[in-house]
């Protein structure tokens, strides 16, 4: 496709379980990041992948976050023994060039943790 | 560290008319850029505008204009002739020198009424 696209669209957990959130950026994007948003706030900056260089994981809130990308392609966020400060909207970006950043969002993943 | 401030949760305008939404930060780096980005309630976030740190000029991207006041570390927005269709949630970014991840501010909900 021509977008980042994300998935799940939405995902219900059970406090406790391991939910994986799945992104694929634009083709050629060598640059990906995931931001959290809660309900009503800003955007929280997680982790960030650029080419082959070790991520930039400064974001992630706790060891229950990691996540993982395959080259210059997919990345999946994980998020184990969810709590229930975990709901929110998770979106993924990717970018191509550095002169700007212009950053391209996906629709995001709502996460409720019941 | 490197922080957004956006001071006005809220914010009305009528149609047509022209809004400023404000937008100031905080950085000890030699060189930054700063972005706005539109948020409509579907949730989806559009880039809007971007100005360099080191540009002469403001920057304008059609509506959009940003006033950029280096030595008050300023970045505030300006939409001219406002349509219905900009009400949304708008946020003030960040990217710092020798990296590419945003930090964000809390945002300002523009409202548009006829």
């Amino acid at each position: 496709g021509a977008g980042v696209s994300q998935s799940p669209s939405n995902k219900v957990t059970e406090k406790g379980k391991d939910v994986e959130l799945r992104c694929d950026p634009i083709s050629g994007h060598t640059a990906l990041y995931w931001y959290r948003q809660r309900l009503g706030q800003g955007l929280e900056f997680l982790i960030y992948f650029q080419g082959n260089s070790a991520p930039d994981k400064s974001g992630l809130p706790s060891d229950r976050f990691s996540a993982e990308r395959t080259g210059e392609s997919v990345s999946t966020l994980t998020i184990q023994r969810t709590q229930q400060e975990d709901s929110a909207v998770y979106l993924c970006a990717s970018s191509g060039t550095r002169v700007k950043n212009e950053q391209f969002f996906g629709p995001g993943t709502r996460l409720t943790v019941l | 560290a490197q922080k957004i401030t956006q001071t006005q949760p809220g914010m009305f305008v009528q149609e047509k008319e022209a809004v400023t939404l404000d937008c100031t930060y905080d950085t000890s780096d030699p060189s930054y850029g700063l972005f706005w980005y539109k948020q409509p309630s579907s949730g989806e976030m559009i880039f809007l505008i971007y100005q360099g740190s080191y540009d002469q000029q403001n920057a304008t991207e059609g509506r959009y204009s940003l006033n950029f006041q280096k030595a008050r570390k300023s970045a505030n927005l300006v939409i001219s002739a406002s349509q219905l269709g900009d009400s949304a949630m708008y946020f003030c970014a960040m990217r710092g020198y020798n990296t590419d991840k945003l930090i964000f501010g809390t945002g300002t909900r523009l409202q548009v009424f006829p």
